[in-house]
């Protein structure tokens, strides 16, 4: 089992709608939860950031993280063509430790 | 604030070659990781150093690949000599470490994307 999961897409939709993205994990110790969002041909970029459980919103995106049930989501309202990319869950456990990547999401909005 | 750079962009050598990638973190950052996304597979962690010194290499895959970090400043990976499953994007991030009072957020570079041919 991978300590990652996520569906890699693509996912396809409208401008204006709300996406849900979303990553499982194996490994209880994570308490670090990461949202990157990469474009093509470019380094991830940070997108979100969360400690522990709970939610985290920032303008249209919002990271929930529930750590009773291993399960992330990035949700990102009024989605707009730009925010076309791939979208990675990381995480760790300890700050300063290496990144734990999911495969990433491959997200494409259209006008 | 210049971000962290990586050199080449990209690299196509052939079966047997040697590579050298090369990262400039971000001035400042004592923490430098190096990454590895292989075709269709999540990134994935090489090594970590913390200034000069290797904190974690456990992801290295093998001893053809060689990392450092002259002085705790930029750091170069040589792959020698390359194989062909050793072609992928090769991701270098910084970040400065917990504790300082700083953001201790991981900024990626623009990655190498390698081909061995």
């Amino acid at each position: 089992q991978k300590e990652v999961e996520q569906d890699p897409g693509p996912l396809s939709v409208p401008e204006g709608a709300i996406v849900s993205l979303n990553c499982t994990y194996s490994n209880s110790a994570f308490q670090y939860f990461m949202w990157y969002r990469q474009y093509s041909r470019k380094g991830p970029e940070l997108l979100m950031y969360t400690y522990s459980s709970g939610n985290k919103e920032d303008g249209r995106f919002t990271a929930q993280v529930d750590k009773s049930s291993k399960y992330i989501s990035l949700f990102i309202r009024d989605s707009q063509p730009s925010d076309s990319a791939t979208y990675l869950c990381a995480m760790i456990g300890q700050a300063g430790t290496a990144l734990i990547f999911g495969k990433g999401t491959t997200l494409s909005v259209s006008s | 604030e210049a971000g962290v750079t990586q050199f080449p962009s990209h690299s196509v050598i052939e079966k047997g070659q040697t590579v050298t990638l090369r990262c400039d973190p971000i001035s400042g950052h004592d923490n430098l990781y190096w990454y590895r996304r292989v075709m269709g597979k999540e990134i994935k962690f090489l090594l970590h150093f913390v200034k000069e010194s290797k904190q974690d290499e456990s992801g290295m895959p093998n001893n053809r690949f060689l990392a450092e970090r002259t002085g705790g400043t930029y750091s170069t990976l040589k792959v020698q000599p390359a194989e062909l499953e050793d072609s992928g994007v090769y991701f270098c991030a910084s970040s400065h470490s917990p504790g300082t009072g700083t953001n201790t957020e991981a900024f990626f570079g623009q990655g190498t994307r390698l081909t061995v041919v």
